[in-house]
């Protein structure tokens, strides 16, 4: 067990919708990375977030948002949903410091399918 | 914008032989970290290595880091059917900005 919380575990939703998935750091990380992963694909990072403040930028798409609240869990929204978009998405948090070295621990995911 | 390759994308090797797969870069990172995912779980944090020519152990597992820090290899000893899983490598810039990971390497040890 990392430490790290996502829910919901699964989510099945129509092409077209909006969701939301919602990730709990460990405690004392600052950190949060949001992570997508498609069949058989690699870790596409989407974006991090240090203590409220959105810190780094990947490929994320613009119907895509994400935002970290005062109590250091972060909250991924998804919406006009495409079947493309159907993936495990997965959350991670990190300890920031000079020797911190961005060690990331990763929660379980969430599988998305959008049918 | 950094890159990290890893080789060979796919490994496929019987219980007991030895294995190693790699990971190159044509950039310098400050810091290197391999991860093991199992299908449908998120990615597991194996070793750090931040010091050129590091070499750290983990069990049967052998981590190296390259001297001038733009690669890295892992190496198997009498790979397991439980060692079956994606390696990954992910590593910082020297300003500990950009975090990337690999593609990694997809492993099975068959009994």
């Amino acid at each position: 067990d990392s430490g790290v919380t996502q829910t919901p575990k699964h989510l099945i939703t129509a092409t077209g919708q909006r969701v939301t998935l919602r990730c709990s750091p460990r405690s004392g990380d600052l950190s949060v990375y949001w992570y997508q992963q498609s069949l058989d694909q690699g870790l596409q990072f989407l974006i991090q977030y240090y203590n409220g403040e959105e810190r780094a930028k990947g490929n994320i798409l613009e119907r895509f948002s994400a935002q970290q609240f005062p109590d250091l869990h972060s909250e991924l929204n998804l919406s006009s949903l495409e079947l493309g978009d159907s993936a495990l998405y997965f959350c991670a948090s990190s300890v920031e410091g000079v020797r911190s070295y961005n060690e990331q621990f990763f929660g379980p995911g969430t599988r998305l399918t959008v049918l | 914008t950094q890159l990290l390759e890893q080789s060979p994308q796919f490994l496929s090797i019987q219980e007991g032989e030895n294995l190693t797969v790699y990971c190159n870069s044509s950039s310098v990172f400050s810091s290197l970290q391999w991860y093991r995912q199992e299908p449908g779980e998120g990615p597991v944090l194996l070793v750090t290595v931040v010091t050129g020519g590091e070499v750290k152990k983990l069990k049967r597992l052998t981590f190296q880091f390259g001297d001038a820090r733009k690669d890295s290899s892992l190496h198997i000893t009498a790979a397991q059917p439980g060692d079956t899983g994606l390696y990954l490598c992910a590593g910082a810039d020297n300003y500990g900005q950009n975090f990337v990971f690999g593609p990694g390497t997809r492993l099975s040890v068959l009994p």
